[in-house]
């Protein structure tokens, strides 16, 4: 199976920050990275698609790059509604998740 | 609205079974794939199985194959998870989960449904 490793495994930041979450893959997954978002008691969401593709209805606050091995989620304006849990995710082979990125305020 | 709800969790012994359900609606059901996904605190999220859209084709992670049965009646626009021989190690949150047909992702989720295994 491909691993996904999230980094940091925690994050504090402010509102209005700029904030970025890495997510290694343990081979290359040719882009096939999405994003997901999970607040406390909920099922996740998606956020990003295929590495860079916004799902429909998320803010264009969030965007996503990345190519090989190695992918960023960005928060260009962090709000206080951005408070969960982002967990990354391969699709290149067996599906796999990483760990997630817990982003709390400051 | 794309809605996805799950039901059927619980407690259960180990070595027993236990069927899930997940009922759709808001979207042409036949159109999508469909998947389980799992969540423990320990083990995190974890891809389960998934069915095609006409359900011919069916996928399960090693450690659930032989135990679970994925499945899914497009006539009532409902999947179902039917859970085998049971261990401490499937206990977690059952998602169920709509699938890109084009692709190996997922798209909406519903909230979950617990299986506890325990005695």
């Amino acid at each position: 199976d491909i691993q996904m490793t999230q980094s940091p495994s925690v994050l504090s930041a402010s509102v209005g920050d700029r904030v970025t979450l890495n997510c290694k893959a343990s081979q290359n997954i040719n882009k096939y990275l999405n994003w997901y978002q999970q607040k406390l008691g909920e099922a996740p969401k998606l956020l990003i698609y295929n590495t860079n593709n916004l799902q429909t209805g998320i803010p264009s606050r969030f965007s996503g790059s990345g190519s090989g091995t190695d992918y960023t989620l960005t928060i260009s304006s962090l709000q206080p509604e951005d408070v969960a849990t982002y967990f990354c995710f391969q699709h290149n082979s067996w599906p796999t998740f990483g760990a997630g990125t817990k982003l709390e305020l400051k | 609205e794309v809605q996805l709800v799950e039901s059927g969790g619980g407690l259960v012994q180990p070595g027993r079974s236990l069927k899930l359900s997940c009922a759709a609606s808001g979207f042409t059901f036949s159109n999508y794939g469909m998947a389980w996904v799992r969540q423990t605190p320990t083990k995190g999220l974890e891809w389960v199985a998934s069915i095609s859209t006409g359900g011919g084709n069916t996928y399960y992670r090693d450690s659930v194959k032989g135990r679970f049965t994925i499945s899914r009646d497009n006539a009532k626009n409902t999947q179902y998870l039917q859970m085998d021989s049971l261990r401490s190690e499937d206990t977690a949150t059952y998602y169920c989960a709509r699938q890109l047909k084009a692709y190996w992702y997922f798209d909406f989720w519903g909230p979950g449904t617990m299986v506890t295994v325990s005695s």
